[in-house]
């Protein structure tokens, strides 16, 4: 079985600028969940999806946002970039929460 | 909110030594989860457990859920498992997974 996508690897935005990253999980999979990880914070969970449906959502504000489609596939959209926001962005994916979780090798977003 | 520590912050030992990994929460949950990060970034699942004990292979953890603690133990400790450690909470009122620092172990041949 294939393990979770993420795409891309590497992305180097301005302050200011949107991005868009993608997330594919284990087949059968219908949970995707999404992370934040930086030096000073550590992980911290942005949000969760199910079914196509946001389940769960970190104390994060609303310029973070997702969607999944009905393929399971789950994109993560941050708008108005900040320094701040430069991170390793992890998806994980499950069969449903409180299950064991997958990870992807994460997105690595510099914003400069 | 659930407070998840781990104890120590760093860890660095000799190959062979017996290891542990100390993780406490604040409040109940429904299960706790053992990771597993090398450099680079990638994340491994190691266990989910909710209560008792699980082994897989060298590594053991333990919940005891009266005390709200967990134990990573690493026998036989090998320089491939030189990663942080890192434990998260599921349940106990908060959204999604609530994360501990992190534990960065050093295993030195």
């Amino acid at each position: 079985k294939a393990g979770v996508t993420q795409t891309p690897r590497y992305l180097i935005k301005t302050r200011g600028q949107q991005v868009t990253l993608s997330c594919s999980p284990i087949s059968g999979h219908r949970s995707v969940s999404w992370y934040q990880q930086t030096p000073g914070q550590g992980l911290q969970f942005l949000f969760e999806y199910f079914s196509e449906t946001q389940r769960n959502k970190g104390n994060f504000p609303g310029r973070f946002s997702g969607r999944q489609f009905s393929n399971s596939r789950s994109e993560m959209n941050v708008s108005t970039l900040e320094l701040g926001d430069s991170a390793l962005y992890l998806c994980a994916s499950s069969s449903g929460t409180n299950y064991e979780q997958y990870f992807g090798p994460g997105t690595r977003l510099t914003v400069t | 909110k659930n407070e998840v520590e781990q104890s120590p912050q760093n860890l660095t030992a000799q190959e062979g030594e017996f290891i542990t990994i100390n993780c406490s929460y604040s409040v109940g949950i429904s299960a706790l989860h053992w990771l597993q990060q090398h450099p680079g970034g990638g994340i491994v699942s190691l266990f989910m457990l909710s209560s008792g004990k699980k082994k897989h292979g060298r590594l053991i953890a333990t919940i005891n859920i009266q005390e709200k603690h967990s134990s990573l133990h690493i026998t036989a400790s090998h320089p491939r498992d030189s990663a942080v450690y890192i434990c998260a909470a599921s349940g106990g009122g908060a959204d999604g997974l609530t994360f501990g620092k992190g534990t960065h172990l050093i295993i030195q041949p």
